[in-house]
């Protein structure tokens, strides 16, 4: 299966700490995203990094990509309670039409 | 601007009974249309995906089918609905022409008694 993991399964910090998730994947891959979810809602896209990245920002957010041990992290930097969702990595493969989606970690933020 | 639209949002059908999910796309033409299953707690799980109209690619054997009778309509559904049918049920576009991220519905909770 292409499907990656992410480690933690579930992750409580307190409002201000910064949180790291991981992602493991197994193929070769054109990029990576990750994606948040509210609990009963769709996902929603954050960021995207190519292959032939090794880290990218957005905001708080920031992601690292290391293509040789296939994983990838996902770091939200000063936490707020509004963060707390599931956050998914996916990964796209060159040439194919479809992403495949890890298993998730679920980030609690207590104010 | 792009909208995805996915109804109902809650489902509660009885084990046998057929279903019907609808998932339609506006703003956009040609777009590749996706369903995924999300198990309660757990990751994504891609069930089919079209990259055209009656075009319908299948990932995962199962009770399930999948239909594109418009460009920017996709439909899943069973004849015979599963106890392990139950989940949430994600539909998704992606434009492609360079953007390569997904764009999901809002979903659907089925549940199957």
């Amino acid at each position: 299966s292409q499907q990656g993991e992410e480690d933690p399964q579930a992750l409580s910090i307190q409002e201000g700490e910064n949180a790291t998730m991981n992602c493991s994947y197994k193929t070769s891959i054109n990029n990576l995203q990750w994606y948040r979810q509210n609990s009963g809602r769709g996902l929603v896209h954050l960021i995207l990094i190519r292959s032939n990245e090794r880290e990218k920002h957005s905001g708080r957010l920031r992601v690292t990509l290391d293509t040789s041990k296939k994983s990838s992290s996902l770091l939200i930097t000063a936490s707020r309670a509004a963060d707390t969702a599931s956050y998914f990595c996916a990964t796209a493969s060159t040439g194919a039409n479809n992403l495949f989606f890890g298993t998730g970690t679920r980030l609690t933020v207590i104010p | 601007s792009q909208t995805i639209h996915q109804w109902p949002a809650t489902l509660v059908q009885p084990v046998g009974s057929p279903l019907s999910l609808e998932c339609t796309v506006e703003g956009t033409s040609n777009p590749n249309l996706y369903w995924y299953r999300q198990a309660a707690g757990r990751g994504l799980q891609l069930l089919f995906y079209s990259v055209g109209i009656g075009q319908i690619s299948s990932e995962v054997p199962q009770n399930l089918s999948a239909s594109r009778p418009q460009d920017r309509q996709f439909i899943l559904s069973s004849k015979k609905l599963l106890l392990s049918d139950s989940g949430f049920y994600l539909c998704a576009w992606f434009p492609g022409r360079g953007d390569e991220k997904l764009f999901f519905g809002s979903g659907t909770q089925l549940s199957v008694l």
